[in-house]
């Protein structure tokens, strides 16, 4: 039972530098979404998708892309990593009564 | 606009005490809130929730209560033990529009043995 899968767990960039967060499901959930987890500040949503297909901003979308082309996938990209983007992401996936989180990326960029 | 806070960062209770989180919500759309651990170097882990026709939802030593005149939630673990020791978002979601959870900044719970 897999759940929500992140890959990597870990990542260093330099900036400037682009790449690809990928987030799988395997619960069939409509809902996808990424968050950023930095000191202080929570967990902040970047963008979200309610069904393949349809995405939209979340709280702090500036310099993420995201695509929903499958129900299962939700990849984020991030097209000129900047030191800012240095957090944690956590993928999730929810139905209407709950959220199942996966288990982070820490990136760091340099 | 800091639509979920929770103005307590860090919380200290000794084991077997009832520990207390809170939470303040400002967007009256929110009617579906929910209360999240989470351990370092792992995703948050749903914990309990609570639907706005409610006021009070309890699943073992965790009860959420929610005050919706005051805007208000919280979260009592009773007893608490020193497994409970985590950081816990409170989150809320307007269900009937987008289902965007919308977390707080997390209060650190520590339980002395």
């Amino acid at each position: 039972n897999a759940g929500v899968t992140q890959t990597p767990k870990f990542q260093v960039l330099k900036t400037g530098q682009s790449m690809t967060l990928q987030c799988a499901q395997d619960m069939n959930h409509e809902y996808m979404s990424w968050y950023r987890q930095d000191p202080g500040m929570g967990l902040r949503l970047i963008h979200y998708s309610v069904g393949a297909g349809i995405t939209d901003q979340g709280e702090v979308p500036n310099g993420y892309n995201v695509s929903r082309s499958t129900t299962e996938d939700f990849p984020l990209r991030l097209l000129s990593a900047a030191p800012s983007q240095t957090s944690v992401y956590f993928c999730a996936s929810s139905d209407l009564y709950g959220y199942t989180f996966g288990s982070g990326t820490r990136l760091t960029v340099v | 606009d800091q639509q979920v806070k929770q103005n307590s960062p860090s919380l200290s209770v000794q084991e077997g005490r009832i520990s207390i989180l809170n939470c303040d919500y400002t967007n009256s759309m929110f009617d579906y809130f929910l209360w999240y651990k989470k351990y370092p170097a792992e995703g948050p882990t749903f914990l309990i929730s609570i639907s706005s026709i409610k006021d009070k939802n309890e699943d073992g030593r965790f009860t959420v209560f929610l005050n919706k005149s005051a805007k208000h939630l919280s979260l009592h673990i009773v007893p608490s033990q020193p497994g409970d020791s985590a950081v816990y978002f409170c989150a809320a979601s307007a269900r009937g529009a987008t289902n965007k959870l919308i977390f707080g900044t997390g209060t650190l719970l520590a339980v002395q043995p």
